[in-house]
């Protein structure tokens, strides 16, 4: 099992919709979430961090967390064409020295 | 406020060159810094980690050596540059794994 999956996409989502995005962690330890968003030819970019078990909103991103499922999602509510890029999911590893692993990443297109 | 700078932005080399990436951080102390490379369409992939100065752990054997001479500055280097050397390579910094990364803009390299 990776150490974080997520679904690679191609996620087709209508503007205006809410694209829902998931990742699953296999190290029962982690403490920290993180999303990023990565545009084509650019560099990530974070746009979340959660800590605790529920939900967390900024704007129109919400993060959700559920340690015991190992399961943490992102959430866009009212989808722009701005929103299309490839979201990465970042899990601490605890098992080494400070590092975090990441996703393979979903790719996410907002269809107008 | 913290930034990160990577330079240069884009590179061409020919199979056998050499080569010296430098990454650079302000307004922070004693960070963890980060060497990764995208390859097209794929996930990101840790090269190289380090928690301070002269201190160097290596995540993957290959043609690529970093160093970091000085607490701000991070050098990513071969002697010998391979086709499939080529990517987007990223340096990033942190304070800690559970505060995420940031990430410099990157530099994209094409070994012909």
């Amino acid at each position: 099992q990776k150490e974080v999956e997520q679904n690679s996409g191609p996620l087709s989502v209508p503007e205006g919709a809410i694209a829902s995005l998931n990742c699953t962690y296999s190290d029962r330890g982690s403490q920290s979430f993180f999303w990023y968003r990565q545009y084509s030819g650019k560099s990530p970019e974070l746009i979340m961090s959660i800590y605790s078990n529920g939900d967390k909103e900024d704007g129109r991103f919400t993060a959700q967390l559920n340690k015991a499922s190992q399961y943490v999602s992102l959430l866009i509510r009212d989808s722009q064409p701005s929103d299309s890029a490839t979201y990465l999911c970042a899990v601490p590893t605890y098992s080494s020295a400070s590092k975090i692993i990441f996703g393979s990443g979903t790719r996410l297109s907002i269809r107008p | 406020s913290q930034t990160i700078h990577q330079w240069p932005a884009t590179l061409v080399q020919p199979v056998g060159s050499p080569l010296s990436l430098e990454c650079t951080v302000e307004g922070t102390s004693n960070p963890n810094l980060y060497w990764y490379r995208q390859a097209a369409g794929r996930g990101l992939q840790l090269l190289f980690y380090s928690v301070g100065i002269g201190q160097i752990s290596s995540e993957v054997p290959q043609n690529l050596s970093a160093s970091r001479p000085q607490d701000r500055q991070f050098i990513l280097s071969s002697k010998k540059l391979l086709l499939s050397d080529s990517g987007f390579y990223l340096c990033a910094w942190s304070v800690g794994r559970d505060y995420g990364y940031t990430f410099g803009s990157g530099t994209r390299l094409t070994v012909v």
